[in-house]
């Protein structure tokens, strides 16, 4: 198993362009989540997802799309990228239900520099 | 609203010299409380899972533990291989969101 696999891992955009960061997990687990993480800010959840077809919002969810077609793929979108968005970003799973810890599985993060 | 504080910022130790952790939180209602531990440029690994307050869980020289306000990893004559960035997690029940604390970063000299 591979896990939770981030692509790209380093991306420079220029003020304004778009981009996708890829997420993509393979244990099943029908929950996925984004969350950036700034120094001094600790992980910030942005856009999760509790099965394919269903998404919701998270703490600073403006400047960034999301959608879940898959239970495999969790993909986030910036729409017209700002200096601001300019962070480390981690895609996590984990599995719902009874008897499952809640342990969030992380992938090896996005570093995404905005100029 | 559900907040997650971690003490000290930062911790500097000789090898062998135990210290503590501190997470605090404020959460409507605990589902979970989670330790990770994160390397430089690495995504969070999961260390425990507790799930109501007198839980003890132990792993190698870690050991966490939790009352109704707060949670301890003890740090049991570490290593410099314990160097790493802590982070502790809340999430409330009947929620998928999860709650971090900003974390506190270790450094074990030799």
């Amino acid at each position: 198993n591979a896990g939770v696999t981030q692509t790209p891992k380093f991306q420079v955009l220029k003020t304004g362009q778009s981009m996708t960061l890829q997420c993509a997990q393979d244990m099943n687990h029908e929950y996925m989540s984004w969350y950036r993480q700034d120094p001094g800010m600790g992980l910030r959840l942005i856009h999760y997802s509790v099965g394919a077809g269903i998404t919701d919002q998270g703490e600073v969810p403006n400047g960034y799309n999301v959608s879940r077609s898959t239970t495999e793929d969790f993909p986030l979108r910036l729409l017209s990228a700002a200096p601001s968005q300019t962070s480390v970003y981690f895609c996590a799973s984990t599995a719902r239900g009874r008897g499952n810890t809640g342990e969030l599985f992380f992938g090896e993060g996005s570093r995404l520099t905005v100029l | 609203e559900d907040q997650v504080t971690q003490s000290p910022e930062a911790l500097r130790l000789q090898e062998g010299e135990s210290s503590s952790l501190n997470c605090s939180y404020t959460v409507s209602g605990l589902r979970g409380l989670f330790w990770y531990r994160q390397d430089p440029g690495k995504g969070p690994e999961f260390l425990f899972t507790l799930y109501s307050a007198g839980e003890e869980k132990e792993k190698e020289r870690l050991k966490a533990t939790l009352t109704k306000k707060e949670s301890f990893l003890h740090i049991t004559a570490p290593k410099p291989e314990d160097s790493a960035t802590y982070l502790c997690a809340v999430q409330a029940s009947g929620t998928y969101k999860y709650i971090f604390g900003t974390g506190t970063r270790l450094k074990v000299l030799a």
